[in-house]
């Protein structure tokens, strides 16, 4: 079964340095792989999605990344700012309805 | 405006007593889920639809029923709620592949 694993679990960064998020999953048969950010009491909000032939997605000051191979992801946001602060959760489709999700990485901004 | 939508938002019930929560998408999607987010486990697929009439148990099908009669609404059935499924339950929808788009959340208590 895919386990999807996100390190660290919380983090704490000091406005204008890069974040740097890593998922890890277990089976490296997947269609893609997506990040979101989710803000306390609120929904998901879907940031890049890459899928499985690409090797990386960007939008603005996110960078994400995908090898497969060795079932790595990574997401970048560059000179992080206290709006970033949310929980980032990454999920893979192992099969092309299903989606499992990593338990996330709490990011926290100070000023 | 582009959107999930989820009714009711919060919801508080008592064990036995069947109740439906409603998910609803603007956006012509076939794709639709629905999910529960618990405290130390994440996110969880109950079921998930390819399109109308096309239906798949996600990894804690149990307890729960779905039906997709028309292509923008997908509700989520507990014929007998328990206080095991108490739980915040989210509703995504996507065009095949793509990036999912999160409703705003359902907060369920069972007593």
């Amino acid at each position: 079964k895919q386990e999807v694993t996100q390190i660290p679990a919380a983090l704490s960064v000091p406005e204008g340095e890069n974040l740097v998020l890593n998922c890890s999953f277990t089976d490296s048969a997947i269609y893609n792989l997506q990040w979101f950010r989710q803000d306390p009491g609120k929904g998901l909000t879907s940031l890049l999605l890459i899928q499985s032939s690409q090797r990386e997605q960007t939008s603005g000051r996110l960078n994400a990344s995908l090898d497969k191979s060795s079932g790595r992801s990574t997401l970048y946001i560059a000179a992080s700012q206290p709006g970033d602060s949310a929980t980032y959760l990454c999920a893979v489709r192992p099969s092309w309805g299903k989606l499992q999700f990593g338990a996330g990485t709490q990011v926290v901004v100070t000023p | 405006e582009a959107q999930v939508t989820q009714n009711p938002r919060y919801l508080i019930t008592v064990t036995g007593k069947k109740l439906t929560v409603t998910c609803s998408q603007n956006m012509n999607h076939e794709y639709m889920s629905w999910y529960r987010q618990d405290p130390g486990l994440g996110l969880r697929q109950i079921y998930y639809s390819m399109n109308v009439e096309v239906t798949d148990k996600g990894d804690v099908p149990e307890g729960y029923k779905v039906s997709r009669k028309e292509k923008r609404n997908f509700p989520l059935i507990l014929e007998s709620p328990s206080p095991n499924q108490t739980s915040l339950y989210f509703c995504a929808s996507s065009l095949s592949g793509q990036k999912q788009y999160f409703g705003p959340g359902t907060r369920l208590t069972v007593t």
